[in-house]
């Protein structure tokens, strides 16, 4: 059974200081992961996604993350916060489980505050 | 705009009541899914499509029905809505199973009392 486990509930971080946010996951198989941003009261917006290409994974608006399948991470980084950047944060694992049945498991949410 | 369209935005139902929570796409996508959204619960899958015709469960099914006549459309239906069933509803779709992400629509934020 696959899991995500997103180590922070919340994080708080000064406008222009790097961004950290924690996921660990756990999957049978060779998984595809990702992150989704959601602002207030709006959709879930895809930032990112790892599909077994290369381990150093570029989004939008200057986000990182990198792939360590040794420690099953898959955290989330960026620079320099922006004020705009003030959103919840979803890491999301997706691969075939039991067969050909489809799963997509989302972390719990880091809540991501920037403070001016 | 291409994307996913979800209607309404918000609903407020009373306890036994029915009604069906529209999620309509343009992207041609085979793949669609509801989820509902809970505070300290990420997102939950409820039903989920892998085509026209073709229908399963998720984690939280109970209580919703679903069905999937055309492409574009995946409507989500609460037979006799509950308080648990107040929450922030999600339809999203994707070109593929794995390896994609998904396109969210806006969601429906529905109260039940």
């Amino acid at each position: 059974a696959q899991s995500v486990t997103q180590l922070d509930s919340h994080v708080s971080v000064s406008e222009g200081t790097p961004v950290l946010l924690r996921c660990n996951y756990s999957s049978s198989y060779s998984p595809s992961l990702f992150w989704y941003v959601q602002h207030p009261n709006k959709g879930l917006q895809l930032l990112l996604k790892y599909t077994s290409a290369a381990t150093l994974v570029k989004g939008i608006n200057g986000f990182e993350a990198e792939f360590k399948k040794s420690e099953t991470s898959f955290h989330l980084t960026k620079p320099s916060a922006h004020m705009s950047d003030a959103a919840e944060y979803f890491c999301v694992v997706s691969d075939i489980s039991g067969g050909s049945n489809y799963k997509l498991t989302f972390g719990k949410g880091t809540l991501l505050t920037v403070n001016p | 705009n291409a994307g996913v369209t979800q209607t309404p935005k918000f609903q407020v139902l009373k306890t036994g009541q029915s009604m069906t929570l529209q999620c309509a796409q343009d992207m041609n996508h085979e793949y669609m899914s509801w989820y509902r959204q809970d505070p300290g619960m990420g997102l939950r899958l409820i039903h989920y499509s892998v085509g026209a015709g073709i229908t399963d469960q998720g984690e939280v099914p109970n209580g919703y029905n679903v069905s999937r006549s055309t492409t574009e459309d995946f409507p989500l239906r609460l037979l006799s809505a509950a308080p648990s069933q107040t929450s922030v509803y999600f339809c999203a779709s994707s070109y593929a199973l794995i390896n994609y992400g998904y396109t969210f629509g806006s969601g429906t934020r529905l109260t039940v009392v």
